[in-house]
């Protein structure tokens, strides 16, 4: 079993639909935890980034995440066709920068006008 | 605008020839990162070094690949013999361990490997 699931998708949505992504963990000793978003044939990029248990909006994006579940989520609102990226989960133990992080397998999200 | 740097971006080699990738992380990072990412495993961490010093690269194949920091600038992952299992994207990723929260990794654009 892996220590981080997320469903791979792939995802399709109209334009502005509220999407919901999540990944689930087997990890406790997971602290850190991000979202990445990856364009076609592009590295992937820092979208949130949350400690602990809790809540993270920035823009359109909220991060959760509930560590007594081991469940995170990012939620979109108002999608826009630019939103169309995979969306990877990742996590650490330590702290982010510098510390080996543990990625989800991403899950593939269309956002279509 | 820093950013991490990776050549090649694309390398179509012959099964059994020798592999070299290279990467220039963000100035003033301390940690470089490995990963090698495929449709089916995802994005997997080879290795990586904090100072230059390698702290983890139990997941790279240790007959055929070396990872080396031959100076604070440059990053190396080299695979040889390479294999047609070996096509994949490999991203390199630098970061600066401070002791506080709050930073993270940043990617480069990645080296697209095909072995045929």
């Amino acid at each position: 079993q892996k220590e981080v699931e997320q469903d791979p998708g792939p995802l399709s949505v109209p334009e502005g639909a509220i999407v919901s992504l999540n990944c689930t963990y087997s990890n406790s000793a997971f602290q850190y935890f991000m979202w990445y978003r990856q364009y076609s044939r592009k590295g992937p990029e820092l979208l949130m980034y949350t400690y602990s248990s809790g809540n993270k909006e920035d823009g359109r994006f909220t991060a959760q995440v509930d560590k007594s579940s081991k469940y995170i989520s990012l939620f979109i609102r108002d999608s826009q066709p630019s939103d169309s990226a995979t969306y990877l989960c990742a996590m650490s133990a330590g702290e982010t920068s510098g510390s080996r992080l543990t990625f989800g397998e991403g899950t593939q999200l269309t956002v279509n006008p | 605008d820093a950013r991490v740097t990776q050549t090649p971006r694309h390398k179509v080699t012959e099964m059994g020839q020798e592999v070299t990738m290279r990467c220039q992380p963000i100035l003033g990072h301390n940690t470089v990162f490995w990963y090698r990412q495929t449709m089916m495993q995802g994005l997997e961490l080879l290795a990586y070094f904090r100072n230059r010093a390698p702290l983890d690269d139990s997941g790279m194949p240790k007959d055929r690949f070396s990872a080396e920091m031959p100076d604070a600038t440059l990053a190396t992952l080299k695979i040889q013999p390479s294999e047609p299992r070996d096509s994949a994207v490999y991203f390199c990723a630098s970061g600066l361990r401070t002791g506080s929260a709050g930073n993270t990794i940043y990617f480069g654009e990645g080296s697209w490997l095909t072995v045929v």
